[in-house]
């Protein structure tokens, strides 16, 4: 089966442009979750949605990020007027469950964003 | 901001040996989970924990679980080079959040 999938897997983008980065969840898992991870650090809280709705959007960085899983499945994270300080891995995961931060989370492999 | 702390950052040891890993945080939680990531790529769940619960076993892997004392420790026995990844414990207090993880190296 297949697991949670991103893409791009790389991104550059020049200081001002807003870029767009995919997640696909496990299909069927309830709870998604992107995380921003710097390098050498561990991945930090960004945002969570349960099915369609985002709960919780308290680790975005600033109003600059928006994500968005207007279906339940797929979501979105895009950032807008890209800043050198935005180049991480971004990292999505999902959860079977409700809730998920009790449960497993699967882990995407990350896109990896340069801003230059 | 990150709330597990693991220690040491760097471990560097021969094959066979067993790797320990500690981890401090510092709210109460409901579990403790530990993720690997190799270089490059995106994290692997290898154990939860509850709160409850004091010590795990999973295959070569142990965890233990003090509450009292805000702390985990993942052991690995007998390493292999496959092994050679960083190590993250995370903790749900109101999101989850990750430590810094520890940069574990195995060599053959």
């Amino acid at each position: 089966g297949a697991g949670v999938s991103q893409s791009p897997r790389y991104k550059v983008a020049k200081r001002g442009q807003d870029v767009a980065l995919r997640c696909d969840p496990i299909s069927g898992h309830v709870s998604l979750f992107w995380y921003q991870q710097a390098l050498g650090q561990g991945p930090e809280f960004l945002t969570y949605f349960q099915n369609e709705a985002q709960l919780d959007k308290s680790g975005l960085p600033s109003d600059r990020f928006f994500a968005e899983r207007p279906e339940g499945s797929v979501s979105t994270l895009k950032i807008q007027r890209t800043q050198q300080e935005d180049s991480a891995v971004y990292l999505c995961a999902s959860s079977l469950v409700v809730g998920g931060f009790t449960d497993t989370q699967y882990f995407g492999p990350g896109t990896r964003l340069t801003v230059l | 901001s990150q709330q597990g702390e693991e220690d040491p950052q760097a471990l560097s040891i021969q094959e066979g040996e067993n790797a320990t890993m500690n981890c401090s945080y510092k709210t109460s939680i409901n579990n403790l989970q530990w993720y690997r990531q190799n270089s490059g790529r995106g994290l692997v769940h290898l154990i939860l924990i509850r709160s409850n619960e004091r010590e795990k076993h999973s295959g070569r892997l142990r965890v233990t679980l003090d509450t009292s004392k805000k702390s985990s420790s993942l052991l690995i026995t007998a390493s292999r080079a496959a092994d050679t990844a960083s190590y993250f414990c995370a903790t749900d207090d109101d999101d989850m959040r990750f430590g810094a993880g520890t940069r574990l190296t195995v060599k053959p």
